[in-house]
């Protein structure tokens, strides 16, 4: 069974760089499938992030492509996220999520972590 | 990028009624190349992820149960409940994706009347 766990800092303040990784198990970040994360603001709906392939590729929402960097340590097993220059719009649940491989979109999520609030403030 | 809009935003059915959530995209997601559909319907529950329900806007995910239903082509969707039971209480979300960013609908709760 994949399982996502998702870890770090629950407070940022504003203007720092909120850090997570998440771990993976029952499946190889090698694998043919994609990496995700997709935030959800307290109350309010899902927002997608961006996503890694093994071969290190990225993509990013362009809504937040200037502050966003996604990476992955293999030996670990896990991929992290970065994102610089939070402010309190930042506030959100955090899931990673494996992206399916299909026909044609790596866009399909179907393993999710639990999620970790992060809440950026002072 | 490609918006999805859902409706209603909240709808109270009784146990065992027929619940229908619709879901519009702002242009069509259906891909020419293999006449599919790029639409997938996901349920979340207080405190939970969301869980893959049906993608290819029909095709039910292994486990889901078939009381849940997914149509439509193009830019309009359907999800439907044919019998409501009391574990569906949950806040249900279509997404595509067909392109990238992935967009996800604003998402309908459903509740017992």
């Amino acid at each position: 069974q994949v399982q996502l766990q998702e870890s770090g800092p629950g407070l940022v303040e504003p203007s720092g760089t909120l850090s997570l990784t998440c771990a993976v198990s029952g499946a190889s970040i090698s694998s043919n499938n994609w990496w995700d994360w997709v935030r959800q603001p307290p109350g309010e709906g899902l927002q997608w992030i961006g996503e890694i392939y093994h071969s290190g590729t990225t993509y990013y929402n362009p809504s937040l492509k200037s502050r966003v960097t996604i990476s992955m340590d293999e030996s670990k097993n896990q991929f992290s996220l970065r994102l610089r220059s939070v402010t309190a719009a930042d506030t959100a649940v955090y899931y990673c999520a494996r992206g399916r491989l299909v026909d044609r979109s790596s866009l399909l999520f179907d393993y999710w972590g639990q999620g970790i609030l992060v809440t950026v403030s002072s | 990028d490609i918006v999805m809009t859902q409706s209603p935003d909240s709808l109270a059915v009784s146990l065992g009624e027929r619940a229908t959530i619709n879901c519009k995209s702002s242009q069509s997601i259906l891909h020419t190349s293999n006449n599919k559909n790029y639409l997938a319907w996901y349920q979340q529950k207080p405190g939970q992820p969301p869980k893959l329900l049906i993608y290819w806007a029909s095709t039910r995910e292994s486990g889901v149960p078939d009381r849940f239903s997914g149509s439509g082509s193009g830019a309009d969707f359907t999800l439907t409940i044919s019998s409501l039971q009391a574990e569906d209480v949950a806040v249900y979300y279509c997404q595509q994706y067909y392109t990238t960013p992935p967009a996800f609908g604003q998402g309908t709760k459903v509740e017992i009347k």
